[in-house]
């Protein structure tokens, strides 16, 4: 099925690094969500967007809606331990109003 | 914890046979999607329900179907299966289904030996 690029694939980092992640789309979208999946465990939102422009933050987290409408990125700041898991994000497209999701980034944090 | 409830959380069977998987949405949402996760992949789509009616379709096996009920839980039925239905699937649920975040459950987690 139809997915968005997401990128990097994965990421090992240190712990207190700043870790950015990007999604785009051929398509136009109307939101953007940002997703944080554990193991075991379903996908939790972390960010909604709704604005072309649109910067928006959450604790240590901030996301964006791209200008184009056609990408969105995710910075993670100073990163702990517990940012270890699988961050989707989900387009919704303006044409068919379907969510599509991202492969996922895959974050390791090292101590 | 989402508000999502999926039963069961784990489900093992074997080919050619059928099984049913349930999701309660959150309260108030009315909207619930599903969908499935094979082994490290992303979440594919399958299908969309707003208050009982079928409003939006991904990529959906004729041999999967689904129902949203009056009080608005919804089920996802998976027959003949085979070998390669094994996966995580998710169910979510949303205010309306438009463009308001969706929230997901645990996932039931379909092994077929």
């Amino acid at each position: 099925g139809q997915q968005l690029n997401q990128s990097p694939q994965s990421m090992f980092i240190q712990e207190g690094e700043d870790v950015s992640m990007n999604c785009t789309s051929s398509s136009i979208f109307n939101t953007w969500l940002w997703y944080k999946q554990e193991p075991g465990e379903g996908p939790v939102l972390l960010i909604a967007l709704y604005k072309a422009g649109e910067l928006t933050s959450n604790g240590r987290l901030t996301a964006q809606f791209g200008i184009t409408r056609k990408d969105s990125f995710l910075n993670i700041s100073a990163s702990i331990p517990s940012d270890v898991g699988i961050y989707f994000c989900a387009g919704q497209d303006s044409g068919t109003y379907k969510y599509i999701f991202g492969t996922g980034t895959r974050l390791k944090v090292l101590a | 914890d989402s508000g999502v409830t999926q039963t069961p959380k784990h489900l093992i069977t074997a080919t050619g046979q059928r099984v049913t998987l349930r999701c309660s949405p959150r309260s108030g949402d009315l909207s619930v999607y599903w969908y499935q996760q094979s082994l490290d992949q992303g979440l594919q789509f399958l299908i969309q329900y707003y208050n009982g009616e079928e409003r939006a379709k991904g990529n959906i096996l004729e041999r999967f179907s689904a129902q949203q009920f009056p009080d608005l839980h919804s089920e996802l039925n998976l027959s003949s299966l085979e070998l390669g239905d094994s996966a995580l699937y998710f169910c979510a649920s949303s205010v309306q289904g438009g463009n308001q975040p969706q929230h997901f459950g645990d996932g039931t987690r379909l092994s077929i030996l």
